[in-house]
């Protein structure tokens, strides 16, 4: 595609569940990030991969926040047994090897847990 | 640890007002700057980068920043806004040896036309 996908737009679920979001970068970009937009709040960081390997994780918040990257490509982020404090945006980005520094941002992933 | 600060969380401006931001990092050795902008209903999209060389750095749109290393600064500036920059604005900082950008808490920026 043209540019960074993610899906669902919004996901509104029940305290305790598990979600799902998805981000599907930009072709040919080999890094992908994820950062998590809380109201009011920065950026801030969760995870990052280099093809399909993540060298850094440090900003996963909790062991219930996992993610993965298969083929290089998709990277699915998963929340297990979602709390109140989870809502947010969830952002995806890519980037390519020419130019590490540039990242180009999907729409987002609105999360609502209630 | 890293870290950002904008010390502006929102400014309204008029429009042909002159616009500085402001955002200080807190990190010692090496590093790459950049300004992105989030226009309402938009994705986030890079502004301007510093890496290296000229300190003052030109963007899109007419907006440009300056370096000041000793400060640890790297404001964001436009001499005249439209009303078409309402957005919000992040500034940001990568350690040059890393590989994740930390990102301020963004300032929003309204204009009145």
């Amino acid at each position: 595609g043209a540019g960074v996908s993610q899906s669902p737009s919004n996901k509104v679920t029940e305290k305790g569940k598990d979600v799902e979001l998805r981000c599907d970068p930009i072709s040919g970009h080999t890094a992908l990030y994820w950062y998590r937009q809380s109201l009011g709040q920065g950026l801030e960081f969760l995870i990052y991969f280099q093809g399909n390997s993540a060298p850094d994780k440090s900003g996963l918040p909790s062991d219930r926040f996992s993610a993965e990257r298969t083929g290089g490509s998709v990277s699915t982020l998963t929340i297990q047994r979602t709390q109140q404090e989870d809502s947010a945006v969830y952002l995806c980005a890519s980037s390519s090897p020419g130019f590490p520094d540039t990242q180009y941002f999907g729409p987002g992933t609105r999360l609502t847990v209630l | 640890a890293q870290s950002v600060s904008q010390h502006n969380h929102h400014v309204i401006l008029s429009e042909a007002a002159s616009l500085e931001l402001g955002c200080n990092y807190s990190y010692g050795g090496t590093v790459n700057l950049f300004w992105y902008v989030q226009y309402p209903g938009q994705h986030l999209q890079l502004l301007l980068k510093y890496f290296s060389g000229d300190p003052l750095v030109k963007g899109i749109k007419g907006f440009e920043a300056e370096f000041i290393k000793s400060k640890f600064s790297f404001n964001l500036r436009k001499p005249s806004v439209q009303w078409s920059d309402t957005a919000e604005y992040f500034c940001a900082v990568r350690d040059s040896s890393a590989s994740k950008i930390i990102f301020g808490s963004g300032t929003r920026l309204s204009i009145r036309p």
